[in-house]
């Protein structure tokens, strides 16, 4: 079937140590989204990449970096993890960035930052 | 820029009762509409969704949901509920033009009693 993976599942860094977040698709999908989802909170864009182009959201902290290598992966680099960045990371990937082109999600990354 | 609000963050039915998980959107130009079902440490499924064809859009799991645009709301309803449709439930907006970035609710839990 295809999907969207994320890996790892949960992971666990300690404060100020940097930390890779990974994402593939099976979908050949051109735009690839991270969010932020704080407990019982909304999940929250962190930046998007159509195709190779990178859109990065106003509001977010610069400790973030997205790696796009090729269309199947994209990571998500924390550089300095501190104590408010745990949370759920959900990757998402859509075909096109129209208004009504689905979103499929993975099943997250739970960070634990110690 | 568009918004969605969601009124009850917790609502509780008794299984084999009706559903009803509301949510109203703010929108300058005509709205794509979502409603996304996470389970816990899951990421987001899209349950339905309005992308300006029929106003009553029937999703999975025996959900539907209807467009009105004279109350500007897009409620998501199933007749009987299962103990499997506890869960977290957003609605989401999108609009032409916007890079497909939704913009979600604050989310809606489901507890399901016997």
């Amino acid at each position: 079937d295809a999907m969207v993976i994320q890996n790892p599942r949960y992971q666990v860094t300690q404060f100020g140590k940097p930390v890779t977040l990974s994402c593939s698709q099976t979908l050949n999908h051109n735009v690839m989204y991270w969010y932020q989802q704080k407990s019982s909170q909304a999940p929250k864009l962190l930046f998007h990449y159509y195709d190779k182009d990178f859109n990065n959201e106003a509001d977010t902290p610069d400790n973030f970096q997205s790696r796009r290598p090729n269309t199947s992966f994209c990571f998500l680099d924390i550089r300095s993890p501190g104590l408010g960045d745990a949370a759920m990371y959900l990757c998402a990937t859509s075909r096109d960035n129209r208004g009504n082109s689905e979103q499929f999600f993975g099943p997250g990354t739970r960070l634990t930052v110690l | 820029a568009q918004s969605v609000t969601q009124l009850g963050s917790h609502v509780s039915v008794s299984e084999g009762a009706l559903v009803l998980l509301r949510c109203n959107y703010s929108s300058s130009v005509p709205p794509y509409l979502f409603w996304y079902v996470q389970y816990p440490n899951q990421g987001l499924q899209l349950l339905l969704k309005y992308t300006s064809a029929a106003t009553l859009v029937k999703g999975i799991n025996g959900f539907e949901a209807e467009f009105k645009k004279s109350e500007t709301s897009f409620h998501l309803t199933k007749p009987s509920a299962h103990m499997s449709d506890a869960a977290e439930y957003f609605c989401a907006v999108t609009v032409t033009g916007g890079g497909n970035k939704l913009t979600f609710g604050t989310g809606t839990q489901l507890k399901v009693e016997l």
